[in-house]
């Protein structure tokens, strides 16, 4: 299974775009990209995914570069509630096998 | 309402006691799964299961055992075996993963096991 590198932590002042990245130098041509979050002591949140092509939904977009071998996760108009740290996963789609593999991922925290 | 249901919330054992965690879903998915975390970590896998009746080993499955007699149902033991049991866990599940379905996991609230 590929693996996720995300930074450890990032800032972004309320109102504004946070651009998350995710390098997953070593992704297969199957593999999919998966974005999800947690709130302290939740379970995790499906916020995202995609294989190849950019993906837009009502909580964010996934922005995948040509390669590959990272993408970018963009919430447009970060608040409070966004503050979670933020899990950049592959997963892969083959019959009877299918696991996600969840790194340390990104502690968002988003200031007024 | 359908869900994940994880229980008990908080569990409190001595050490070298086996303790059994539920998870039970009305989702009518497939695929079930646990995960570790502790703390400032991120999520570590432990078991998964595709279908009723057959399961896998995570990465760290060493110390626990599951059973899947039931599709909507996943428990775990964590057994005297498990050298540093105190976490989070949570489980979740899934459809079958096929092309063209999201696979999106949904997750329980998680079990926060502590062993004194």
């Amino acid at each position: 299974d590929a693996k996720t590198t995300q930074p450890p932590s990032m800032d972004c002042a309320e109102g504004r775009a946070a651009n998350l990245p995710c390098n997953h130098s070593t992704i297969s041509g199957n593999e999919y990209v998966y974005w999800y979050r947690q709130i302290h002591s939740q379970g995790p949140q499906y916020i995202i995914h995609g294989l190849k092509n950019n993906e837009t939904n009502e909580m964010a977009s996934l922005i995948i570069t040509e390669d590959r071998k990272s993408s970018t996760l963009i919430l447009p108009h970060a608040t409070l509630r966004d503050t979670a740290v933020y899990y950049c996963i592959v997963r892969v789609v083959i019959y009877n096998t299918d696991k996600l593999i969840f790194g340390t991922g990104t502690r968002l925290q988003v200031f007024p | 309402d359908g869900g994940i249901t994880q229980s008990p919330k908080y569990l409190f054992r001595k050490e070298g006691q086996n303790v059994t965690l539920s998870c039970e879903q009305n989702l009518n998915h497939d695929a079930m799964y646990w995960y570790r975390q502790d703390p400032g970590q991120g999520l570590r896998l432990i078991y998964y299961s595709q279908i009723v009746n057959d399961f896998q080993k995570g990465d760290i499955a060493e110390g626990y055992s599951v059973s899947r007699e039931k599709k909507e149902s996943f428990p775990l033991t964590v057994t005297s075996a498990q050298k540093n049991p105190t976490a989070f866990y949570l489980c979740a599940s899934s459809r079958r993963q096929t092309i063209g379905n999201t696979g999106e996991l949904f997750f329980g609230e998680g079990s926060r096991l502590t062993v004194l």
